[in-house]
Parts: C-alpha cells; structure tokens; sequence
C-alpha cells in the first residue's frame, strides 16, 4: 500500500457530463502529480501542485482542471467528457515538489460511454 | 527536450535466467533516472533512482540499473528472473521546466514475462 488514496476507483458516465476524482496523498507528502494512463498515449503527466500552488502543467486539456485543498487532497475534474477520455487516472504524491521519488495511488478507471 | 524511449514492447525470459529491460535517454545536462514498475491492478512503485555518483544502483526487490553515459542508456537489471517480477516496467526521466518546476516524464512501458 502506497497510502495514497484515489476515489472512486471505477467511474461509468457519458459524454458531454463532468466528474470529479479525488486524491489524499501520503502523510507529509505536499506535492500532487496527476496522470492520464491509456493505452495509445501511455502515462501522461497531467499537472503537479505543491502546498496548494500549481508548480508544472503538463498535456492537460482545457476541460480538465485541478486543485489542492488546504489538508492537501486533491481533486481533478473533467468536464465536457468525450470518448476518447476514457482512461486510468492517476495521483502521486511526493514529499518536496522536485519529484524525486513518487507514490502512486491505484488509479481512478473512467469510462465514457 | 528531455525524454526517455524504450525499445522494447515486450521481454520474455525464462525463471533463473537474468533480465534487462532496455532505456535510453534523452537529456542535457545531468539526468535524473528512474525506472518504476506496474503490476495488475495497481499504481506505479517506485524501484530505484539515478541522480549522481556510481553508475550502478541498487533498487528494491533485487532489480539494479547502469548508466552508462557513452550510450545514453539505463539499462535495469536482476540476475536471476522470478515469475512474480512478471509486470509493466516504466523508465522516467524528471524534467526541468523553465518556471523552476519539474515533472517526471516516463517512456512507454517495456512488459516484462518471465516464464516457469
């Protein structure tokens, strides 16, 4: 067990809706990376924040916003979803922002139907 | 720009046999390397991590990894394969970006069978 925590793990909904999934990170951990896996892109790194500030963007889509909280969960929101969005997410965290050594939740599995 | 390629889709080897799962880099300046691994069902572990000092580095559950900076390559290694190290092998590569923030940027994946 990595202790971190993604909710939900299975998400079924259709295109055009908006879903959240949510990230608690390690204990002591302030940084949170987000990843798309799928399996013609493979992993993509999303967007990163640490103490609550977006540090690094990656290939994330206009559609697709993140945030940290104050206790530093996190949470990744998909809007407009489409087909083609249908992907294992997931969440890392690290205790520095320098990405030295990251620990993966489970992952999230979106379906667009 | 900084990246990692694996050329490899797949290795396949026998139980006792030693494995190398093959990386090559990309990168300017001193490279941060590491390679990750996924089994079924789960998120990435980490295995091991190249940042400076001895080429060969020492990872968890027996796996060991060179750089070697000739061949731009970093390469993982076991001597002796185990069915249970049968997974999805990622190298990664932390990249600078220009507002002082990293992100760690992994290849493809290599799957690795090892075979009974």
């Amino acid at each position: 067990d990595s202790g971190v925590t993604q909710t939900p793990k299975h998400l079924i909904t259709a295109t055009g809706q908006r879903v959240t999934l949510r990230c608690s990170p390690r204990s002591g951990d302030l940084s949170v990376y987000w990843y798309q896996q799928s399996l013609d892109q493979g992993l993509q790194f999303l967007i990163q924040y640490y103490n609550g500030e977006e540090r690094a963007k990656g290939n994330i889509l206009e559609r697709f916003s993140a945030q940290q909280f104050p206790d530093l969960h996190s949470e990744l929101n998909l809007s407009s979803l489409e087909l083609g969005d249908s992907a294992l997410y997931f969440c890392a965290s690290s205790v520095t922002h320098r990405g030295e050594k990251l620990f993966f939740g489970s992952g999230t599995q979106l379906s667009v139907l | 720009a900084q990246s990692v390629a694996q050329p490899e889709d797949q290795v396949n080897v026998a139980e006792g046999n030693p494995l190398t799962v093959k990386c090559t880099y990309s990168v300017s300046g001193n490279p941060y390397l590491f390679w990750y691994v996924q089994y079924p069902n789960r998120g990435l572990q980490f295995l091991l991590k190249y940042i400076t000092g001895d080429n060969l580095v020492k990872g968890s559950y027996g796996f060991e990894a060179e750089f070697n900076k000739s061949q731009t390559s970093f390469h993982l290694k076991k001597p002796s394969a185990l069915v249970s190290d049968s997974a999805l092998y990622f190298c990664a590569v932390r990249r600078t970006i220009n507002t002082g923030g990293f992100k760690t940027i992994f290849g493809a994946g290599t799957r690795l069978f090892v075979k009974a």
